[in-house]
């Protein structure tokens, strides 16, 4: 069985510039999520799809980051502009119930 | 907001020892999931507990939920070079799919 699938791995950029991030998850998988994981830190969840709904973002600094997930499958989020503290790994995981499964991530870096 | 405590934050172990790593929270919690991160990857789900007082293996790896709900742990046996790495619990809220995840516990171990 494929995993998630994540691209960009790795992604640098200068402050203020925007950048998207893609996922795929495993296939019928309903829910997914995108997560933050900053340098020595657990991940920190930002945004959670049941198919293509949002469950939750009430951590997603929405003034910057967005995200969708059209027809209830793929999903991209996208930070605009970016900010320094952004600098972080951006992990994707998709869940067909309790449990959930992580992509590679994308490790981005702003300057 | 929700804490999960993980404890401890770093372990340097001798080849062959068993360890021991928990996590704590104020917060009730459906289900626990531990979970290994390599460097440069994406977390792999180790082992999924889903009551209270559950205690499930994996190989060497033996993980359990708390009683009270609000904590689990989770034991190596007979360390290996490979074990190397960071651990991570998530607790899943009461009532939602949101997981809270704990600050890690880096594992290093001296062949």
């Amino acid at each position: 069985e494929a995993g998630v699938a994540q691209s960009p791995r790795y992604k640098i950029i200068e402050k203020r510039q925007s950048v998207a991030f893609w996922c795929n998850p495993i296939s019928g998988h309903a829910t997914l999520y995108w997560y933050q994981q900053i340098l020595g830190q657990g991940p920190k969840l930002l945004i959670q799809f049941q198919n293509n709904g949002v469950v939750d973002d009430s951590q997603l600094p929405k003034d910057r980051f967005s995200a969708e997930r059209l027809k209830g499958v793929d999903s991209t989020l996208k930070i605009q502009p970016a900010k320094l503290e952004d600098s972080a790994v951006y992990l994707c995981a998709s869940s067909p119930s309790d449990e959930q499964f992580f992509g590679p991530g994308t490790r981005l870096t702003v300057l | 907001g929700q804490q999960l405590n993980q404890s401890p934050q770093s372990m340097f172990i001798q080849e062959g020892e068993d360890v021991s790593m928990n996590c704590t929270s104020s917060s009730i919690f459906n289900t626990w999931l531990w979970y290994k991160q390599d460097p440069g990857e994406g977390p792999v789900l180790l082992i999924a507990l889903y009551k209270a007082g559950e205690l499930t293996s994996n190989g060497r790896l033996t993980a359990q939920f708390g009683i009270t709900r609000k904590d689990s742990f989770l034991n190596i046996s007979a360390s290996i070079p490979s074990d190397v790495g960071i651990y991570f619990c998530a607790g899943q809220l009461v009532g939602t799919y949101k997981y809270i995840f704990g600050t890690g516990t880096r594992l290093k171990v001296l062949a």
